[in-house]
């Protein structure tokens, strides 16, 4: 089955920098990869994915790159803030079938 | 966005009880439905995936007669934790994955188990 990995595990950046998360996956067949951010306590909400036909997509202050030769993903957040504070999560599927989670980033934004 | 409403949120029972989570997609069909299983600062652990009117599919190492599933409509589905023991406290987190948005998954807001 598919293997997520998910680096780093922490994450802690002054306030207004970027963050940066990696993921790599190892199912060549993997064509999903979203990115979801969990508070702690409530649900994961999906903040950003992108499909294998595309190699970047940005929204706001968020972007993620894939790279599908080296099968790895990136979540890039610029201008964090501290409400940008909270465990990340990649994951990988392919098409009709279940996501794998990497373990997740904690990110903290220090004022 | 879908909302995916799961209840309860929070449920205390004692060893031996059994505990019914509900997972309800509110503005969509959902044709198949996901169960977590979230440890405190891990990652989500998929327990096994439902779809509407057949049996669900479970991961490896899941019993299935520890957790019932049932996926009786395209909005409702539901995790039975039978005979709950102090172990099997955990987050438990549903997904729905709508016919018309492949792969993407929405989550429920989570019910903590406590088994005293």
């Amino acid at each position: 089955g598919e293997n997520v990995e998910q680096h780093p595990s922490t994450l802690s950046v002054q306030e207004g920098d970027s963050a940066v998360i990696k993921c790599t996956y190892s199912d060549s067949a993997s064509n999903y990869f979203p990115w979801y951010k969990q508070e702690l306590g409530k649900r994961p909400q999906l903040i950003i994915d992108i499909r294998s036909n595309v190699g970047e997509k940005k929204d706001q202050r968020i972007a993620v790159t894939l790279n599908k030769t080296a099968k790895h993903f990136s979540l890039h957040i610029t201008e964090t803030q501290p409400e940008d504070s909270a465990v990340y999560f990649c994951a990988a599927s392919m098409v009709d079938y279940k996501l794998s989670f990497g373990a997740g980033t904690t990110v903290t934004v220090r004022a | 966005g879908a909302v995916v409403s799961q209840h309860p949120s929070r449920v205390i029972c004692k060893s031996g009880t059994s505990v019914k989570i509900e997972c309800r997609s509110l503005d969509f069909q959902a044709t198949t439905m996901f169960w977590y299983r979230q440890f405190p600062k891990k990652s989500l652990m998929l327990m096994a995936t439902s779809n509407e009117g057949s049996k669900a599919t479970y991961e490896q190492g899941v019993e299935k007669d520890k957790f019932l599933i049932n996926h009786a409509s395209l909005t409702l589905s539901t995790l039975t934790v039978t005979s709950a023991h102090p172990e099997d406290s955990s987050f438990y987190i549903c997904s729905a994955e709508g016919a018309g948005a492949k792969n993407i998954q929405y989550f429920g807001a989570g019910t903590r188990l406590s088994v005293l």
